[in-house]
């Protein structure tokens, strides 16, 4: 099972609007309306931003949004905080033998 | 409120065997699956495979067959992850995490133990 495919990097100043995409398969991304966000700040354990692609779980800010179109799926967040700043990854289920996939990351730069 | 609290850091030397605990509290153990995430260092996420902690039923990663088990004790609402023939390149940070709703949507994580395999 390939790793999907994010950007290595992207920036934004405080107050500005980023996107983040995440590129997949029909096998993953495009089967199934089942991709997840990530935010992890440096030694820290990752944290659930965003499920079910649009979804977000109790205490996150609405600044973080998903969508999905097709194989990609896009995590963006609006109204930049330095706090923002960390690595974003994303996954998808695929399917009951291959079952789970992460993205490659993105570390995002608050400038 | 939810916790899963993982055992401490590890050294293994490269042919050895490590296993990783992860206890769950605040929810209903069984009702949950378990994941085994890990993250070398400076590296992504990646999947190594689920639990079920009700059956003890598993599903790995095709690249973890073989050398992978994933084990839990509901007595304790401890998950467990063994990784054998461990190589220099299985040095990482292992997480547990606990699947939502079974879609792979992660919403508790273990703190993470770090495993280093070194001669």
């Amino acid at each position: 099972q390939s790793a999907l495919t994010q950007p290595p990097s992207a920036s934004g100043s405080p107050g500005q609007s980023v996107t983040i995409s995440c590129t997949g398969t029909s096998s993953d991304v495009g089967g199934y309306n089942y991709v997840s966000w990530y935010q992890q700040h440096p030694g820290k354990a990752p944290k659930l931003m965003i499920y079910e692609v649009t979804k977000r779980p109790s205490g996150v800010p609405d600044r973080f949004s998903g969508s999905k179109s097709g194989n990609t799926a896009s995590l963006t967040v609006s109204g930049l905080q330095a706090d923002d700043e960390a690595d974003y990854y994303c996954s998808s289920y695929a399917g009951s033998n291959n079952f789970g996939v992460f993205g490659g990351g993105t570390k995002l730069t608050v400038l | 409120q939810v916790q899963l609290v993982q055992s401490g850091a590890e050294v293994k030397r490269p042919g050895a065997s490590v296993k990783v605990s992860c206890k769950a509290s605040g929810y209903t153990f069984i009702a949950y699956y378990i994941h085994w995430v890990r993250q070398a260092p400076g590296q992504g996420l990646e999947w190594m495979g689920w639990i079920n902690p009700n059956s003890g039923g598993t599903n790995y990663a095709q690249k973890f067959q073989g050398w992978v088990i994933m084990t839990r004790d509901t007595s304790i609402s401890t998950a467990y992850m063994e990784l054998s023939r461990l190589r220099s390149d299985d040095t990482a940070v292992y997480y547990c995490a606990r699947d939502r709703e079974m879609i792979f949507d992660l919403d508790y994580w273990g703190q993470g133990t770090l495993v280093t395999v070194s001669s």
